[in-house]
């Protein structure tokens, strides 16, 4: 079975610039979760979707992040603008119910802004 | 109070030996909970689920303990593959069901 794909793998931007990740989840898994990761923490919740709705984004910076999933498959992220803070590495995962369970996470995107 | 704590380590302990890990959460609706693994540079991965009565996975034992507020996992006979930072998950009740991760805590296991 395919796990969680995320891309890019790395990126690297200047302050002001915008950048996007893209994750597909698991198929057939109905929840879909965006972690920032900052170095020497734990992966902090910025978003959860269920299907294609929005169960929990009330840690997301609104001003300068935003998420989709459309049609309740992919999703992106994006930061517009960046900041330096943003650095981190982002992680997407999923899980089969539509409840918070056992999550399977991607790689995860490592942001470097400069 | 952070609503997930963990000691952040590093816990250095030799090959066979035994170590436990705490987790404290703040919300005592918290419903469920989970250990994952992370080793270094890579994605978190599920170790195992926490039940109410306690589980055991092989030489990971999991713990809760509701009226404490706290879950325990233990190691016994620790390996060198068993380097790595271990997090916790807590995740409340009720319809938002707000997942949390701690901190991590980091282990490392001596030749």
């Amino acid at each position: 079975e395919a796990g969680v794909a995320q891309s890019p793998r790395y990126k690297i931007i200047e302050k002001r610039q915008s950048v996007a990740f893209w994750c597909n989840p698991i198929s057939g898994h109905a929840t879909l979760y965006w972690y920032q990761q900052i170095l020497g923490q734990g992966p902090k919740l910025l978003i959860q979707f269920q299907n294609n709705g929005v169960v929990d984004d009330s840690q997301l910076p609104k001003d300068r992040f935003s998420a989709e999933r459309l049609k309740g498959v992919d999703s992106t992220l994006k930061i517009q603008p960046a900041k330096l803070e943003d650095s981190a590495v982002y992680l997407c995962a999923s899980s089969e119910g539509t409840v918070p369970s056992k999550q399977y996470f991607g790689p995860g995107t490592r942001l470097t802004v400069t | 109070r952070k609503e997930v704590e963990q000691d952040p380590g590093p816990f250095n302990v030799p090959e066979g030996a035994t170590v436990a890990f705490n987790c404290t959460y703040s919300n005592s609706a918290s419903q469920s909970f989970f250990w994952y693994r992370q080793d270094c540079r890579k994605e978190p991965k599920l170790l195992m689920s926490v039940y109410s009565s306690g589980n055991e996975d092989g030489r990971f034992t999991a713990q809760l303990n509701r009226a404490s507020q706290y879950i325990s996992l233990l190691i016994r006979d620790s390996k060198l593959s068993d380097s790595a930072t271990y997090l916790c998950v807590v995740i409340s009740s009720g319809s938002a069901r707000q997942l949390t991760f701690g901190s991590g805590t980091q282990l490392t296991v001596l030749p």
